[in-house]
């Protein structure tokens, strides 16, 4: 049981290159989720997926796209990288279904350090 | 769209002294995790409240959400040099329809001299 795995650990782009964040789960989890970690600002949200075949804008979407492959994976894609995405991403999973389940854990991934030269 | 401020941003004490870190909303909290980050890892889950009032402990680790649910505290009891690393508290998005989205404090990093 791995939990919630992340690839690559490291990246290093140039700008305007493009590349794609995996992550996967292992726990049958509903909902999977994309932060990026900036200093001084904590986690912010940038996509979600409340259910395989879904997914919907959190709060820091721009220039982010994600796939919701099927129910154990969520990948996060970076079509033109700029500087200002330099930062470490995390994926994080959850149970929570469609509705009103608001009080459910979430389950991160280790992370990935993201540098745009 | 709900905004939380920890306090302090950061912290140093010595190994054995006793410590506290604040988690304020701006809007009631539905739910209210604690969540620790060793630099460079993932985010470990430590606790979640939320009933007003409510405490929970775990080993020297006691969370408490006020009765008004709006702060939450996190006290380490005789710190440790394992205690050191970023603590982030995590809020549900107010009711309804959230799907477990979180909106997160910027963090406090503590350090704990032996």
């Amino acid at each position: 049981n791995a939990g919630v795995t992340q690839t690559p650990k490291f990246q290093v782009l140039k700008t305007g290159q493009s590349m794609t964040l995996q992550c996967a789960q292992d726990m049958n989890h509903n909902s999977m989720y994309w932060y990026r970690q900036d200093p001084g600002m904590g986690l912010r949200l940038i996509y979600y997926s409340a259910s395989e075949g879904t997914t919907d804008k959190g709060e820091v979407p721009n220039g982010y796209n994600v796939s919701r492959l099927n129910k154990r994976e969520f990948s996060l894609r970076l079509e033109s990288a700029a500087p200002s995405q330099t930062s470490v991403y995390f994926c994080a999973s959850s149970e929570a279904l469609a509705g009103w389940i608001i009080t459910d854990t979430q389950y991160f991934g280790p992370g990935t350090r993201l540098t745009v030269l | 769209s709900q905004e939380l401020e920890q306090s302090p941003q950061s912290l140093i004490v010595q190994e054995g002294k006793n410590l506290t870190i604040n988690c304020t909303s701006s809007k009631t909290l539905y739910g209210l995790y604690w969540y620790k980050q060793k630099y460079g890892e993932g985010l470990i889950f430590l606790m979640m409240l939320q009933k007003g009032g409510e405490e929970k402990s775990h080993e020297k680790i006691t969370a408490k959400l006020d009765e008004k649910k709006q702060q939450s505290s996190l006290h380490i009891t005789a710190s440790q040099p394992s205690h050191a690393g970023i603590y982030l508290c995590g809020a549900e998005d107010a009711g309804g329809t959230s799907y477990g989205k979180l909106t997160f404090g910027q963090g406090t990093i503590l350090t704990v001299h032996p």
